[in-house]
């Protein structure tokens, strides 16, 4: 089945600059990738996603790329803001078997000021 | 407003007495599911309805029921729960339907504690 890999587990960065977090994925079947931010004492949200039929997707602070021959796919996050600060969590998933999301394990990102 | 009702919130119990968390959207998602959120492992699937009546196994079922018998309502059912099962959980819903993947609406999470 689909394994979903995420790094770093926690990242620290300046007020200002730039955040970026990775995800590796096992099932070359999948081809939905979205990203979840989940603040403190907060449910998940949407942020982000991407299909395989594109590379790269930009939305104002934030992008999401693809590699589908590597099994990647990166969040951007520039100009880094004290609410960037959350977990953000990267998910897969497959048309065929649009039941099942796997989530990775989480990137708690702290913005420092 | 859209949304998908957790209850409740908080919750304190002891080994074996059985628990109900209800979830409830109001969005008319077919697609509906349980996750839980455990330090260092992310959000695991414990199970899924794809609609009425319809239901299926996750990634880490043992120790859980469901039932689907309206389509707003989802409830998880521990019959005897253990310590292993504190976590935080949080219910999802979402459209489904052409084979499309679609934005998961989370609940608001139940912070469960089985001493």
């Amino acid at each position: 089945g689909e394994n979903v890999e995420q790094h770093p587990s926690t990242l620290s960065v300046q007020e200002g600059d730039s955040a970026v977090i990775k995800c590796t994925y096992s099932d070359s079947a999948s081809n939905y990738f979205p990203w979840y931010k989940q603040e403190l004492g907060k449910r998940p949200q949407l942020i982000i996603d991407i299909r395989s039929n594109v590379g790269e997707k930009k939305d104002q602070r934030i992008a999401v790329t693809l590699n589908k021959t590597a099994k990647h796919f990166s969040l951007h996050i520039t100009e880094t803001q004290p609410e960037d600060s959350a977990v953000y969590f990267c998910a897969a998933s497959s048309y065929s078997s649009a039941s099942k999301i796997i989530f990775g394990s989480g990137t708690r990102l702290s913005i420092r000021p | 407003e859209a949304q998908v009702t957790q209850n409740p919130r908080y919750l304190i119990t002891v080994t074996g007495k059985k628990l109900t968390v209800t979830c409830s959207q109001n969005m008319n998602h077919e697609y509906m599911s349980w996750y839980r959120q455990d330090p260092g492992l992310g959000l695991r699937q414990i199970y899924y309805s794809m609609n009425v009546e319809v239901t299926d196994k996750g990634d880490v079922p043992e120790g859980y029921k469901v039932s689907r018998k309206e389509k707003r309502n989802f409830p998880l059912i521990l019959e005897s729960p253990s310590p292993n099962q504190t976590s935080l959980y949080f219910c999802a819903s979402r459209r489904a339907g052409g084979g499309t993947n679609e934005k998961l609406f989370f609940g608001s999470g139940t912070q469960l504690s089985v001493l």
